[in-house]
């Protein structure tokens, strides 16, 4: 079955290490997206990628990298300079173009907690 | 991207009709209107959208006004899975911001 993989789900990690969490995809998806959930919250975009070796950042970057090296992958870094990385990290794809915004999948997500 | 407002929750009787509401008064012509869900703990799920024509499918109806500045969601008969987060959202670029929502509970 097509889908999106995120893993692990949940991770712990101490303050002031970097921590990478994976967003693997086998939708033949262009498009991959970065989102935090904070309790009570919406969700807030971090950074996307329209294709490959290409992202933009989104409207909360600060803190966090990624890269786009393949089309199925599009990994996470929450580095120590995120000051309040404990969230719940949420990755989507969708096809790109027109299909774009009604054809988001989402994975079930990364609880990070930071201690 | 427009912001939308919607009311923070809203209570349903199972089988009954959930209509929920979304002012979008600063939508721009090419923008359209999007509406996900969010179970607890899950990633959101594509519901339903529309440009301007009313819309329906397996999951939902989707009525917008004719000056498209509110639109409502119609779940037309809520079931106990239908509690969720609902958020709409309006968009005309390749990315969706998500509001609060509304949280949306189906009771017995």
């Amino acid at each position: 079955d097509g889908g999106i993989t995120q893993s692990p789900k949940y991770l712990f990690r101490k303050e002031g290490q970097n921590v990478t969490l994976s967003c693997e995809q086998n939708l033949n998806h262009d498009a991959m997206y970065w989102y935090r959930q904070d309790p009570g919250q919406g969700l807030r975009l971090i950074y996307y990628s329209q294709i490959v070796n290409d992202f933009q950042k989104g409207d909360i970057a600060e803190g966090y990298s990624v890269s786009r090296e393949k089309k199925e992958s599009f990994p996470l870094t929450v580095t120590s300079a995120q000051k309040n990385p404990t969230a719940f990290y949420l990755c989507a794809s969708s096809p790109g173009g027109w299909a774009t915004n009604y054809g988001y999948t989402f994975g079930s997500g990364t609880r990070l907690t930071v201690v | 991207d427009a912001k939308t407002t919607q009311p923070p929750s809203m209570d349903c009787a199972e089988g009954r009709a959930a209509n929920l509401p979304c002012n979008h008064s600063t939508i721009s012509g090419n923008e359209y209107v999007y509406w996900y869900r969010q179970i607890h703990s899950q990633g959101p799920q594509y519901i339903i959208h529309g440009l301007k024509n009313n819309e329906t499918n397996e999951m939902a109806s989707l009525i917008i006004t004719e000056d498209r500045k509110s639109s409502t969601l119609i779940l037309p008969h809520a079931t106990l899975r239908d509690t969720a987060v609902y958020y709409c959202i309006v968009s005309n670029t390749d990315k969706l911001i998500f509001g609060t929502g509304t949280r949306l509970q189906v009771f017995p």
